[in-house]
């Protein structure tokens, strides 16, 4: 057990839609990563928060969004959404951190399957 | 940019095979090197990991040598077993600007028979 959990475990919805996913991290950790993957384009990082301030982002789009609450769990937000959304959505912890991954290892949670039909 | 480049998949091993899954990376910076492992239906956990060339990383029997003249960070094993079958992730972790970046490679996925 990671100690990092997700919520839901799957999510199936239409397009056109908006979903919220939900990722506590590991007691302590400060800093929150979110994680795409899919079959085609492997895993792709979306964007880090640390201490609720955002502090890199990666491969997201304009339709995403994501926010770090004082309580330091996150969500993500996805709106408009489309088929090629479809993947498995994975939030990760780390207990350093502040410039972004540095060498300290990531925490993964088991991941959000979202279907979209 | 950063890129790591893992050999595809899948690979199928007989158990008590010998396994190597190879990894080469390009960086502009010291990048710091991992290998993760996913087992089915979980999330990505860090099987080992080397900081600073001709460092080995060890865990679970599994090695992984660091070479900064091959760029490259081979994962192996004397002898897999069933439990062994998983997806594995070479990433690297580099210095750019203001932050530290992941990039992880597109995965490989090992499957041993009994």
């Amino acid at each position: 057990d990671s100690g990092v959990t997700q919520t839901p475990k799957h999510l199936i919805t239409a397009t056109g839609q908006r979903v919220t996913l939900r990722c506590s991290p590991r007691s302590g950790d400060l800093s929150v990563y979110w994680y795409q993957q899919s079959l085609d384009q492997g895993l792709q990082f979306l964007i880090q928060y640390y201490n609720g301030e955002e502090r890199a982002k990666g491969n997201i789009l304009e339709r995403f969004s994501a926010q770090q609450f004082p309580d330091l769990h996150s969500e993500l937000n996805l709106s408009s959404l489309e088929l090629g959304d479809s993947a498995l959505y994975f939030c990760a912890s780390s207990g350093r951190g502040r410039s972004g991954h540095a060498n300290s290892p990531l925490h993964f949670g088991n991941g959000t399957r979202l279907t979209v039909t | 940019g950063d890129s790591v480049t893992q050999m595809e998949g899948p690979v199928t091993l007989s158990e008590e095979a010998f396994l190597t899954i190879n990894c080469t990376y390009t960086a502009t910076g010291y990048p710091s090197l991992f290998w993760y492992v996913q087992y089915p239906g979980e999330g990505l956990q860090l099987l080992l990991k080397a900081t600073k060339a001709d460092d080995k990383g060890s865990n679970k029997g599994f090695e992984a040598t660091y070479r900064k003249e091959t760029t490259s960070f081979h994962l192996e094993k004397g002898s897999v077993q069933v439990s062994d079958s998983a997806v594995y992730f070479c990433a690297l972790s580099d210095y750019g600007g203001s932050n530290y970046k992941l990039t992880f490679g597109k995965g490989t996925l090992l499957t041993v028979n009994p």
